[in-house]
């Protein structure tokens, strides 16, 4: 499975934009970029994903290199219920008999500190 | 919000005891997928179930067996729980396996063996 990099911590203050970095050297060419979050004492919630132009929604924009050998996760105004744990993974279709299940696979994450 | 329900959100048992922990989707998603949490792992795929009683192994699968009879209710049941199995446990969903799909999570299941 391709392996992501992420730093372990990052730290904002509110109202500022927040860049989360990812690497990802080993990708290949099929698989996408997602990112999701986990706020403390709750699931992972689904951020955004892509595959090769950068994505924008109500949550974040998703900045792919040319190479896309790197990604990183914009806040554009970092709150501070955006504090959470930020994964960057790359979804893997694994095959059971056939049968694609889209793995997520989770490593560690960047911890975000929002400071008011 | 997708309507992902776990039950028990908190349960203490006993070594040695079975466990079923219950997740209840109200999406018509095919896919479901079971994850612990411990620290300093991360999340890692306990099973996950690509329709109705289609299931397989994820990669920490020993000491689970998962059923899904219908396409709402993906059970997970530990057989005979240990302590290494304290853990917080998370469903998820999935409309398809593909990989621009996004997948959606459950508030998580805190099971304390003792």
């Amino acid at each position: 499975d391709a392996k992501t990099t992420q730093p372990n911590s990052m730290e904002s203050n509110e109202e500022e934009p927040v860049h989360l970095p990812c690497n990802h050297s080993t990708i290949s060419g099929t698989d996408y970029i997602h990112w999701y979050r986990q706020l403390p004492s709750q699931g992972p919630e689904y951020v955004i994903h892509g595959l090769t132009s950068n994505v924008n929604n109500r949550m974040a924009s998703l900045a792919i290199a040319e190479d896309r050998k790197s990604s990183t996760l914009i806040l554009h105004r970092a709150t501070l219920r955006d504090a959470a744990v930020y994964y960057c993974i790359l979804r893997d279709v694994g095959n059971a008999g056939g049968t694609s299940y889209g793995k997520l696979t989770f490593g560690q994450g960047t911890i975000l500190t929002v400071h008011p | 919000d997708a309507g992902i329900t776990q039950s028990p959100r908190h349960k203490v048992t006993e070594t040695g005891t079975p466990v079923t922990l219950r997740c209840h989707q109200t999406e018509n998603h095919r896919y479901m997928y079971w994850y612990r949490q411990d620290p300093g792992h991360g999340l890692r795929l306990i099973h996950y179930s690509y329709g109705v009683k289609d299931t397989d192994k994820g990669e920490v699968s020993d000491g689970y067996s998962v059923s899904r009879s219908k396409t709402e209710d993906f059970l997970l049941t530990l057989e005979s729980a240990t302590s290494s199995q304290t853990s917080v446990y998370f469903c998820a969903i999935s409309e398809s396996g593909r990989m621009n799909t996004e997948a959606f999570f459950g508030q998580g299941t805190r099971l304390t063996v003792v």
